[in-house]
């Protein structure tokens, strides 16, 4: 069965930090994604890694990806307010573009001034 | 917005009701799916439609039935459903090319969903 974990759940930093959200998960997978979600909101998506060792970035946030490792990080880079909302990584189910996805617990990221 | 709508928003429903979650994508998109988002649980796949053929049903309990009448709605229809039912639900849609599914998948805003 797959699993996707993240740590941590919670995290809450000043802004001007950096920090980084893991995102583990137990068998291969083909892509993942980064997704946010505000409070009251739906999901947002964030980023699609499509292979081992992609990296993507967009303002502040970076994400990459380790097959091997089946590892996914998402660095925060010098934190702002804005960047408070709830992240979810998300893996495909089965091997092969199935759209069928797990997501982890998400990470609720609190930047305080 | 993403191009996914739902309705309604919010709904409240007792155990023995009979009710429709609907759900509409204007991007073109010919896979569609469903989720529960539940308090302190993962997102949860419940329903995925792919050219209007149900590719997965993610052993969910039959008081729900989804309906895909084309690839742009999706229904969930709700029946004698369960305190623990109650939840945010999501619906989503994504490109694809059947069988597989290639692209992300944009979510609408939800139906709050109340199980009295």
């Amino acid at each position: 069965e797959l699993k996707v974990e993240q740590n941590p759940l919670f995290l809450s930093m000043q802004e001007g930090k950096n920090y980084t959200i893991y995102c583990n998960y137990s068998t291969t997978s083909d892509r993942l994604y980064w997704y946010r979600q505000d409070p009251g909101k739906s999901l947002e998506s964030l980023f699609v890694l499509l292979s081992n060792g992609a990296v993507k970035q967009e303002g502040r946030l970076m994400a990459s990806l380790d097959t091997k490792a089946r590892l996914s990080t998402l660095h925060i880079t010098a934190a702002v307010h804005d960047l408070s909302a709830t992240y979810f990584c998300a893996v495909d189910m089965l091997p092969g573009n199935t759209g069928k996805l797990i997501f982890g617990q998400g990470t609720t990221l609190q930047v305080k001034p | 917005e993403t191009g996914v709508t739902q309705t309604p928003r919010h709904l409240v429903m007792g155990m023995t009701n009979k009710k429709s979650l609907k759900c509409e994508q204007h991007l073109g998109h010919n896979a569609m799916y469903w989720y529960k988002q539940s308090a302190k649980k993962p997102l949860e796949l419940m329903f995925v439609y792919n050219f209007k053929e149900q590719t997965e049903n993610n052993s969910v309990p039959s008081r729900f039935s989804p309906e895909c009448p084309n690839s742009s709605h999706l229904f969930l229809h709700l029946h004698t459903l369960q305190p623990e039912d109650s939840a945010l639900y999501l619906c989503a849609s994504s490109q694809g090319d059947f069988p597989t599914v290639t692209d992300t998948q944009y979510f609408g805003p939800g139906t709050r969903l109340t199980v009295l």
